[in-house]
């Protein structure tokens, strides 16, 4: 079955201690991206990946990092998360060239920062 | 840089009357635009999206959409409400070359018995 799968799905933690939320698709997309959902806000880019390698900036990418070791993983890291990193985080996967393709998304996680 | 707005929060209809949510976008030139639905606790899902090859376009669970360039509005219809369709709905565009999506602030769509 074609998904994108994410975990933790739910995780309650301080500020301060490092996490990383973890993605993994299985239809050998090159593109894949990481969402914020907040309410009143619909949702935001935080990191893309084009390819293996190559990662760039969504629209709010302050306070995260990113890596593609490999094409099927797109970890999101929170190094030293902030309460205001409380939110749903989304990850979605897609074939690159060609931008008519519908984006997979996972189930989402939602992150707690106290 | 590409917008979109998505009129009405909060929409509520009685079941099986139309359904009307509402998007406009953004753009100089004609976009890539979609309809994703997020059912509780799950991810968006793909209800529809237009190509340019048809401004009517058909999407799943009965719903489409019409592209109007002149209004430079994409919005989202259901002629009969079920009580399945209680969701949030999300508008997104991309341009052409660009994976990038840009996403509408979201309706929460309410159906009543």
């Amino acid at each position: 079955e074609a998904q994108v799968t994410q975990n933790p799905r739910y995780l309650i933690t301080v500020t301060g201690k490092k996490l990383t939320v973890t993605c993994s698709q299985n239809m050998n997309h090159e593109y894949m991206s990481w969402y914020r959902q907040d309410p009143g806000l619909g949702l935001r880019q935080i990191y893309y990946s084009m390819n293996v390698e190559v990662t760039d900036k969504g629209d709010v990418p302050e306070g995260y990092k990113v890596s593609r070791k490999e094409k099927r993983n797109f970890p999101l890291i929170l190094e030293s998360p902030s309460p205001n990193q409380t939110s749903l985080y989304f990850c979605a996967s897609s074939y690159a060239g060609n931008s008519n393709q519908p984006q997979h998304f996972g189930d989402g996680t939602r992150l707690s920062i106290l | 840089a590409q917008s979109v707005t998505q009129l009405g929060s909060h929409v509520s209809v009685s079941e099986g009357a139309l359904v009307l949510l509402r998007c406009n976008y953004s753009s100089s030139v004609p976009p890539y635009l979609f309809w994703y639905v997020q059912y509780p606790n799950q991810g968006l899902q793909l209800l529809l999206k237009y190509t340019s090859a048809a401004t009517l376009v058909k999407g799943i669970n009965g719903f489409e959409a019409e592209f109007k360039k002149s209004e430079t509005s994409f919005h989202l219809t259901k002629p009969s409400a079920h009580m399945s369709d209680a969701a949030e709905y999300f508008c997104a565009v991309s341009d052409f070359g660009n994976e990038k999506l840009t996403f509408g602030t979201g309706t929460r769509l309410t159906i009543i018995p």
